[in-house]
């Protein structure tokens, strides 16, 4: 498909696994995101991504969560040792370049996945 | 630092009429983008309308225009005609659209917490 895709839909896991959630993003994109939804509210941003730049992680909640982008395309986020706050639904973003101000280039979201810690 | 308030947790509106969403905004960012997104129950984020700081005019696209007044830093939505598809979470985000002066990130969109959108027929 042309959109972004995500993997998998749905992640239960018991409290202190570590778990991976993969992200591809919209060929031709070199701007990927990160954020996190929890119920009932806005988006949370995690970390962004810009072609071979480093990452910014500003939005990581703690250092049990990193992520990386191999070849500037595929993403992936990783929680070590999970908590039960850290369910949630984490949405990946891709857009064209945003590092020059690229003007009303939209983030296309992936559906996200649903992670629920036990 | 940037930030969007959305003071409706929910609105109500009958299939046909029209609809306004509110947004307000703060930021420090000279230059920045405003996005609305709609969030139907299954959960998709779907890119609705945009709106440049510089633009002179108003963004429409199909029954979705935006009433940007800068001045009052507010980005309200406008819905013409609902329709029964319309019914979802709605969420305004700001970009800044040149990178900050430290030269630290961050091309973030900084979210609102949503208005919840229910048409009745």
């Amino acid at each position: 498909g042309a959109g972004v895709s995500q993997s998998p839909s749905n992640k239960v896991t018991e409290k202190g696994k570590d778990v991976e959630l993969r992200c591809d993003p919209i060929s031709g994109h070199t701007a990927l995101y990160w954020y996190r939804q929890s119920l009932g509210q806005g988006l949370e941003f995690l970390i962004y991504f810009q072609g071979n730049s480093a990452p910014d992680k500003s939005g990581l909640p703690s250092d049990r969560f990193s992520a990386e982008r191999t070849g500037g395309s595929v993403s992936t986020l990783t929680i070590q040792r999970t908590q039960q706050e850290d369910s949630a639904v984490y949405l990946c973003a891709s857009s064209l370049d945003s590092s020059v101000g690229a003007a009303g280039q939209p983030q296309h979201f992936g559906d996200g996945t649903r992670l629920s810690i036990l | 630092a940037q930030k969007i308030t959305q003071t409706q947790p929910g609105m109500f509106v009958q299939e046909k009429e029209a609809v306004t969403l509110d947004c307000t905004y703060d930021t420090s960012d000279p230059s920045y983008g405003l996005f609305w997104y709609k969030q139907p129950s299954s959960g998709e984020m779907i890119f609705l309308i945009y709106q440049g700081s510089y633009d002179q005019q108003n963004a429409t696209e199909g029954r979705y225009s935006l009433n940007f007044q800068k001045a009052r830093k507010s980005a309200n939505l406008v819905i013409s005609a609902s329709q029964l598809g319309d019914s979802a979470m709605y969420f305004c985000a700001i970009f800044p659209l040149l990178p900050p002066l430290s030269g630290a990130g961050s091309y973030q969109l900084t979210f609102g917490k949503g208005t919840k959108l229910s048409v009745i027929p």
